[in-house]
């Protein structure tokens, strides 16, 4: 199984600041047959379901707004939020779909500072 | 607007059987590739099980090969998961999911599943 890590576990960061959250697998998620990386980042609140942010490392979902970006290739992936909204409160998780079974990292927390 | 809402969780004991729904709308359900994706009180996300468009392939994670059965009727745009010999670990709440392939673009709300005596 492909183990996603990420770091850091918990972030604080002032709002307009960037938050950069980092996710590393334990292979590749690149494919050699359309140069494509099977990695993804959702985003979950309290009480809610998550929802896709970015597929493919760095595309943006349908409606996400463009402070999220996604970056890296093959192991190291990185989701930076340019400018932190209150509302950007949440646990963020990185999937890889590169191969079954498909597997998540454990979730970075990000508060306000 | 897609939607997804589960129901059918609940508490059971350790050895039990539970079967949870998703009832899927605003998308064309037949073409659509259907996952279970858990999350453990206070834990992070699991992949369960996935069946595709017709339901002849499916896969599941090691921890409930053999003892859960993911199936879906596309007459009724419903998706299920039949789980026996819950555990204490099994524990969670469990969410539908859809999208392409195996990136989860749609979520239900999800419901709860409690294994305990």
């Amino acid at each position: 199984d492909i183990v996603m890590t990420q770091s850091p576990d918990s972030l604080a960061v002032s709002l307009g600041e960037r938050a950069p959250i980092n996710c590393r697998s334990s292979q590749s998620v690149l494919s050699s047959s359309n140069n494509n990386n099977y990695l993804a980042w959702y985003q979950q609140k309290p009480g809610q379901p998550p929802k896709l942010l970015i597929y493919g490392a760095s595309t943006r979902a349908s409606g996400v707004p463009d402070r999220f970006s996604g970056s890296g290739s093959g192991t190291d992936f990185t989701l930076i939020i340019s400018s932190l909204q209150a509302e950007d409160v949440a646990v963020y998780y990185c999937h890889q779909y590169y191969s079954a079974p498909i597997t998540f990292g454990q979730g970075t927390r990000l508060e306000i500072k | 607007e897609v939607q997804l809402v589960e129901s059918g969780g609940g508490l059971v004991q350790p050895g039990g059987s539970l079967r949870v729904s998703c009832a899927a709308s605003g998308f064309t359900f037949s073409r659509n590739w259907m996952s279970w994706v858990r999350q453990a009180p206070g834990k992070g996300l699991e992949w369960v099980a996935y069946i595709n468009q017709d339901g002849n392939e499916r896969y599941y994670v090691d921890s409930v090969k053999g003892r859960f059965t993911v199936s879906r009727d596309n007459a009724k745009n419903s998706l299920y998961l039949q789980m026996n010999s819950l555990r204490a670990e099994d524990t969670a709440v469990y969410y539908c999911a859809s999208g392409g392939g195996w990136v989860f673009d749609s979520w239900g709300q999800g419901t709860l599943v409690t294994v305990s005596s």
